[in-house]
């Protein structure tokens, strides 16, 4: 079974500092992605990779950046957190970008 | 404006009934579509996965129909059970991209 991990499952953090969410698969797959879940608003994108040093924007990537140095390891950086970026963060990976996604349980995170 | 609508109201079934849950989208060209379950806390696990050549998909008490004229997909769970409560989620992925977009979610309650 596919397994993705998230290295926390609540985070607290001030405003202006940087955060880094971590997330580690282990099925080699080639695509990671980075959501935020909030609610009415449903699963919104930040960033894609589908290849190791390679990203994509997604539809929301402001205040965001990511990191992909090894190809089961892909982190999400809050450069310098804002209220606005409270929300569930939830990390997938899947073989293909069309292909079914395995998610983590996510990182549920508040900035103060 | 592409949009996909999910139905925001919970639907609240008997259980041993059968439960349908409604995925409408607009302005995509999806080659493929995908129904997803998460439960409170978790992130999202994949279901089925249906193509456009592809009228209906079945596993288990679960059935998926894609009507690509109606611009609509069903999502079916036969001799629903307290267990199936959860919120579910559709997400398709246009042809030649390489993400998924997500609807908001329908929760489903099944009562005993």
């Amino acid at each position: 079974d596919v397994k993705v991990t998230q290295s926390s499952r609540y985070l607290v953090k001030r405003t202006g500092e940087k955060v880094f969410l971590e997330c580690v698969q282990d099925m080699d797959h080639e695509n990671m992605f980075w959501y935020r879940q909030d609610p009415g608003l449903g699963l919104r994108l930040i960033y894609f990779s589908y290849d190791v040093k390679m990203k994509e924007k997604g539809d929301i990537p402001e205040g965001y950046s990511v990191s992909r140095e090894k190809k089961e390891r892909f982190s999400l950086i809050l450069e310098s957190a804002s209220t606005n970026q409270t929300s569930m963060y939830l990390c997938a990976s899947s073989e293909t970008g069309s292909e079914p996604q395995h998610f983590g349980d996510g990182t549920r995170l508040s900035i103060l | 404006s592409q949009k996909i609508e999910q139905n925001s109201e919970a639907l609240n079934i008997q259980e041993g009934k059968t439960a349908t849950l409604t995925c409408n989208y607009t302005n995509y060209s999806p080659a493929y579509l995908q129904w997803y379950r998460q439960d409170p806390g978790r992130g999202p696990v994949f279901l089925l996965l249906i193509r456009e050549n592809e009228k209906e998909k079945r596993k288990e008490r679960l059935k998926v129909t894609f009507d690509t004229t109606l611009k609509q997909s069903l999502f079916h769970i036969t001799a629903s059970q307290p267990a199936d409560s959860a919120t579910y989620l559709c997400a398709l992925t246009n042809t030649g991209f390489q993400k998924l977009v997500f609807g908001t979610g329908t929760r489903l309650l099944v009562s005993p």
